[in-house]
């Protein structure tokens, strides 16, 4: 079946460095994807959203990238701060109106 | 933005007793609201899709007898886990679609503890 996933489930940087978090994604049908940020013990909650018009959006120190020929999506983190540690999931619902999430990677920031 | 309240946000039961989850829309009307299980260090999986004034839609390998799911209102659905088992010991989320927001909106999560 479809699947969302992420290539890497930790990811540690130094406060201050970029930080880059992948998500592939196999179903061609989405047109919607959303990052979610998961502190412990907490719900996601919402970063960022884009839609499949668009290959690139950008909010407040984030920004996400979207590319349809090779399923690809990333969630750059600017100037990563310790409170930026939470694990990170995309969601897709391409196909449906439910969220699909995939695995989620970890992100650990080193003051 | 929109806020999804979700009741309590943690709870030590017994074997063979039930608890309830509540999930509330608190500024916006949610016809569809979903019911997420999450094991520790996994991703989130879907339960069921809780639908206001009908039945629950489940996925596949979810019971549906032990996991109850009522969505008598455009802003309140619960989920009851019916004769609980240790195994059952989880996070909880529920989570809605605010069709003005367009994202999904998450609970703060449930964790439930089954002695």
């Amino acid at each position: 079946g479809e699947s969302v996933g992420l290539h890497l489930p930790t990811l540690s940087v130094q406060e201050g460095d970029n930080s880059i978090i992948n998500c592939a994604y196999s179903n061609s049908a989405s047109d919607y994807f959303i990052w979610y940020k998961q502190e412990s013990g907490k719900g996601p909650q919402f970063i960022i959203d884009i839609r499949s018009n668009m290959d690139k959006r950008q909010g407040q120190r984030v920004t996400v990238l979207l590319n349809k020929t090779v399923k690809h999506l990333s969630l750059q983190i600017a100037a990563t701060q310790p409170g930026d540690s939470a694990v990170y999931f995309c969601a897709e619902n391409g196909g449906s109106y439910i969220p699909t999430f995939g695995r989620g990677t970890s992100l650990i920031v080193h003051p | 933005g929109a806020v999804v309240s979700q009741h309590p946000s943690w709870v030590i039961c017994k074997s063979g007793t039930s608890v309830k989850i509540e999930c509330r829309s608190l500024d916006f009307q949610a016809t569809t609201m979903f019911w997420y299980r999450q094991f520790p260090k996994q991703s989130l999986m879907l339960m069921a899709t809780s639908n206001e004034g009908s039945k629950a839609t489940y996925e596949q390998g979810v019971e549906k007898d032990k996991f109850l799911i009522n969505h008598a209102s455009l802003t309140l659905s619960t989920l009851t886990v019916t004769s609980a088992h240790p195994e059952d010991s989880s996070f909880y989320i529920c989570s809605a679609n605010d069709r003005v927001f367009d994202g999904y909106t998450f609970g703060s999560g449930t964790r439930l503890t089954v002695v």
